[in-house]
């Protein structure tokens, strides 16, 4: 199975501020034919289901603000939240779906200061 | 907009089987684009992927729970369920049904509330 390590476990930021949530696969997720990262991030909030915000590493999905972007490739990911908002106070994880069975890291879980 | 929910007991006791179904609308649950799966959280823990059905019936498993696992649909009812046999309190958790774009690479896009289901005897 491949491992999806997250980092930090926690983060505690000011309002305005620029959220930086970091993943790590245990091996690539590039898909060679299409050059695509199967990579996709989620936000979920307390009693809610996860919420889809990124595929292929850095594709927003449709409704997303544009403060949330994706970035990176192979193994090495980030999501970044470039103006802290109140409602984004939430756990976030990445998942590959480059391979079954599908994972998903641990989650990091996001404050407000 | 498409819309899964799920249903069905909210306690099963332990060595019995936990049955779940997922009603879809606003969609086609019959349509070759998507994978309809099926995945659980353990009380304020991460995310597992339990696996998925195919409108075909072509299934696919989480190896670490394919020997308890049966997934089936029904494309007339627009429903898709999951069958876990021989529960232990290890599978106390929130069940959540989603749609997997599959080859559109947009991984899950859409999911039900959720459902917590309790073993206990």
């Amino acid at each position: 199975d491949i491992v999806m390590t997250q980092s930090p476990d926690s983060l505690a930021l000011s309002l305005g501020e620029r959220a930086t949530i970091n993943c790590k696969s245990s091996q690539s997720v590039l898909f060679s034919s299409n050059y695509k990262n199967y990579l996709a991030w989620y936000q979920q909030k307390p009693g809610q289901p996860p919420k889809l915000l990124i595929y292929w590493a850095s594709s927003r999905e449709s409704g997303v603000p544009d403060r949330f972007s994706g970035s990176g490739s192979g193994t090495d990911f980030t999501l970044t939240i470039s103006s802290l908002q109140a409602e984004d106070v939430a756990v976030y994880y990445c998942q590959q779906y480059y391979s079954n069975p599908f994972t998903f890291g641990q989650g990091t879980k996001l404050e407000i200061k | 907009q498409v819309q899964l929910q799920e249903s069905g007991p909210g306690l099963v006791k332990p060595s019995q089987t936990l049955s779940l179904t997922c009603t879809v609308s606003g969609g086609s649950i019959s349509s070759g684009h998507y994978y309809w799966t099926w995945i659980r959280q353990h009380p304020g823990k991460g995310l597992e992927w339990i696996g998925y059905i195919y409108y075909g019936g072509s299934t696919y498993y989480n190896p670490s729970l394919e020997s308890r696992v049966t997934m089936s649909i029904d494309a007339s009812t627009k429903q898709f369920s999951l069958k876990l046999r021989s529960v232990t309190a290890a599978d106390t958790a929130v069940y959540y049904c989603a749609r997997d774009t599959g080859p559109a690479g947009k991984a899950f896009d859409f999911w039900g509330q959720g459902t917590l289901v309790i073993v206990s005897s």
